[in-house]
């Protein structure tokens, strides 16, 4: 199995613009997960699907942030509008029943907001 | 007070010696604990996960959770140069049944191994 694919590796943009991330989970995995780290602040969980259905979303941090899951082989997470704040490296993780917690990790996102 | 705390570090010892990391949390309720290495520049990786008290041996790791105290740590025997790199410890909250998955990860420790 290939892993969880991120896609793009780095992305820059310029405050304003959308951005989304992509991510393709191992496959017949049942929970895919989007993570935020910084240096401040860490690994920070956005929000977490279970089959396919967004269960929390409480770390999105604020509504400029969307993130979808249309089948069990895609997710995206959008940044409308973007700021230079948002820059970080996101991760996209997907996980197994009944091992849920044992995450895999994508190779990540490195977004630079100008 | 963080839900789930680490010493930053950063953490330096000599090859072949016994590192020490650890790891407090907040909830007195969580069940499932985990520890993830992530080397610069890449992502985390699982290395090790503890359910219940006492210790759990892996080759060179060992996981040691103290429930009462809620403290969790990871010794590593024989650090080796290629053992360096950021652990996160991670904890599953309680959630009064399946917790999805939702991890609370602490802010790392850099862990340096020098010949």
């Amino acid at each position: 199995d290939a892993g969880v694919i991120q896609s793009p590796r780095h992305e820059v943009t310029e405050m304003g613009q959308e951005v989304t991330l992509r991510c393709k989970p191992i496959s017949g995995h049942n929970s895919l997960f989007w993570y935020r780290q910084t240096m401040m602040r860490g690994l920070e969980l956005l929000i977490y699907f279970n089959n396919n259905v967004p269960i929390d979303d409480s770390g999105m941090p604020e509504d400029r942030f969307s993130a979808k899951m249309p089948n069990a082989s895609f997710s995206t997470l959008k940044i409308q509008p973007s700021e230079p704040r948002d820059s970080a490296v996101y991760f996209c993780a997907s996980s197994l029943f009944p091992d849920n917690e044992k995450l895999f990790f994508g190779s990540g996102t490195q977004l630079s907001v100008l | 007070q963080k839900e789930v705390e680490q010493n930053s570090g950063p953490l330096s010892v000599p090859e072949g010696a016994i590192a020490s990391l650890n790891c407090t949390y907040s909830d007195r309720g969580s069940q499932s604990f985990f520890w993830y290495r992530q080397y610069s520049g890449k992502s985390p990786e699982l290395i090790m996960f503890i359910y219940s008290n006492g210790d759990k041996e892996d080759g060179r790791f060992t996981a040691q959770l103290n429930k009462a105290s809620q403290y969790v740590s990871l010794l590593i025997r024989d650090s080796q140069p290629s053992d360096s790199a950021t652990y996160l410890c991670a904890v599953a909250p309680n959630a009064g049944g399946t917790s999805y998955g939702k991890l609370t990860f602490g802010q790392g420790t850099i862990l340096t191994v020098h010949p």
